[in-house]
């Protein structure tokens, strides 16, 4: 069955450090990548997306994703977190069916 | 354009009762999902609908159902609720697809407690 798992169920960074939350996924063929994060009090929202093309991807907020097919991972990364951007982090898994997987998520708390 | 709007927001129920819940797509969006959110389990996928007709189902049994409506307003239906269920019901609206990969745009969710 496919899946996808999120390596960090929680990490706690302080301000100005590197961020990246792992994502692999189990499914041997194309697939379609995204990364939602959920703000406290807030809907769930799209961060970014990989569909075809550049394996490195760019979202909103100055985070971005890239594929490695060989690795089945779509890592998301930040150079230099702020505190807004603790939240919720899904990594998710769409293989042509109308069907997306999400993983268990990534609670990440950036201390002022 | 309006986002994707659910209700209601908050609901309690005691075991064995059965729930309805309801959501409305952003317009022009023919395509819904439904998921169930627990702390530790992600989102785990229920249903999708499009144009009335469900083209993918998740593991869950047979107490949870769904319908979609004409408008794409779509509902999910819980009867025999027990203890588990209590989660945060989230449905997701996407533009019409048939390679079924596009973003989804979530509603707030609806927050079911099962006494």
């Amino acid at each position: 069955a496919q899946s996808v798992s999120q390596h960090n169920h929680h990490v706690i960074l302080s301000e100005a450090a590197s961020l990246e939350l792992g994502c692999n996924y189990s499914y041997g063929g194309t697939v379609n990548l995204f990364w939602y994060v959920q703000y406290p009090g807030q809907h769930l929202q799209l961060l970014l997306k990989y569909f075809s093309g550049d394996p490195l991807v760019k979202g909103i907020k100055g985070f971005e994703a890239e594929f490695i097919k060989s690795k089945f991972s779509f890592n998301l990364r930040k150079p230099s977190v702020q505190w807004s951007d603790t939240a919720e982090y899904f990594c998710a898994v769409n293989t042509g069916g109308f069907k997306t997987i999400f993983g268990a998520g990534t609670r990440l708390f950036v201390k002022a | 354009k309006a986002g994707v709007t659910q209700t209601p927001r908050y609901l309690i129920k005691t075991r064995g009762q059965q729930v309805t819940l309801s959501c409305s797509p952003i317009s022009g969006h023919r395509s819904v999902s439904w998921y169930q959110q627990t702390p530790g389990q992600g989102l785990q996928f229920l249903f999708e609908y499009f144009s009335e007709t469900q083209r993918n189902k998740g593991n869950f049994p047979g107490r949870f159902s769904g319908r979609q409506f004409s408008n794409s307003r779509s509902e999910m239906n819980v009867s025999t609720l027990e203890l588990g269920d209590s989660a945060l019901y989230l449905c997701a609206s996407s533009p019409t697809s048939q390679r079924g990969y596009n973003e989804q745009f979530f509603g707030p969710g609806t927050r079911l407690t099962v006494l």
